[in-house]
């Protein structure tokens, strides 16, 4: 079956960096997008941006001002989200979800993995 | 950005009621819209896309519609499983945003 596996939890200093991974099974990894959304206590979930299949193309949310990398292991079947200058407000659970797409757009995240709590805290 | 606005933001009902959930999009996003259902302490799970297509395996209690701005997904009678937060989801251009979500409460 479809399953995405993250990392673990981590706890940071403001102005550190925290990359989290997302390990794919069940299905062909390259064949699909890869998208990180996140969800801060009590907010609404927030997208962050998305890596293509195939060749990566990587497009970002401009709310995260270059401080967001999204990259991909086709060989090792895992997506990586790298965020840079951590700050309080950054506090979130992260997601990976695996992402629909053709020519004509994206149309859903029908799969999930199971969310990292990182915490940004001197 | 794209805002959608859901409404309302907190419901309270009762087992075999029918509920209906709006969400409002700031401009046009034709039929790029989908639903989820969140659980405390759980990631999101896609219920409906593109504004009124049921993903596979999900009851068929639940319906999704609308077009342009103004969207609904309605469940015909509420089980216990439903009580949940749901939230919708623009994609339609950069950002993808989400609606600000609605908690269904039981009563």
């Amino acid at each position: 079956q479809v399953q995405l596996v993250q990392s673990g939890a981590e706890v940071k200093k403001p102005g550190a960096s925290v990359k989290v991974s997302c390990k794919a099974s069940g299905f062909s990894f390259s064949d699909y997008a890869m998208h990180w959304v996140r969800q801060a206590p009590g907010q609404r979930l927030e997208w962050m941006g998305w890596i293509s299949a195939g060749i990566p193309y990587a497009k970002y949310s401009q709310n995260f001002q270059d401080r967001v990398t999204i990259t991909r292991d086709t060989s090792g079947s895992t997506a990586y989200m790298e965020l840079s200058g951590l700050k309080s407000e950054d506090t979130a659970v992260y997601y990976c979800a695996r992402g629909y797409y053709n020519s004509g757009g994206h149309y859903f995240f029908d799969y999930w993995g199971q969310g990292t709590l990182v915490t940004v805290s001197s | 950005d794209i805002q959608l606005t859901q409404s309302p933001s907190f419901l309270s009902a009762s087992v075999g009621d029918r509920v209906t959930i709006t969400c409002r999009a700031s401009q046009d996003i034709s039929s790029y819209l989908a639903w989820y259902q969140q659980k405390p302490g759980k990631a999101p799970n896609l219920l409906i896309y593109l504004a009124s297509s049921l993903q596979s395996g999900v009851p068929s209690r639940f319906s999704g519609g609308g077009s342009g701005t103004e969207f609904t997904l309605t469940i015909s009678s509420l089980q216990p499983e439903d009580f949940a937060a749901y939230y919708c989801q623009q994609l339609n251009s950069y950002p993808y945003t989400f609606g600000q979500g609605t908690r269904l409460e039981i009563k």
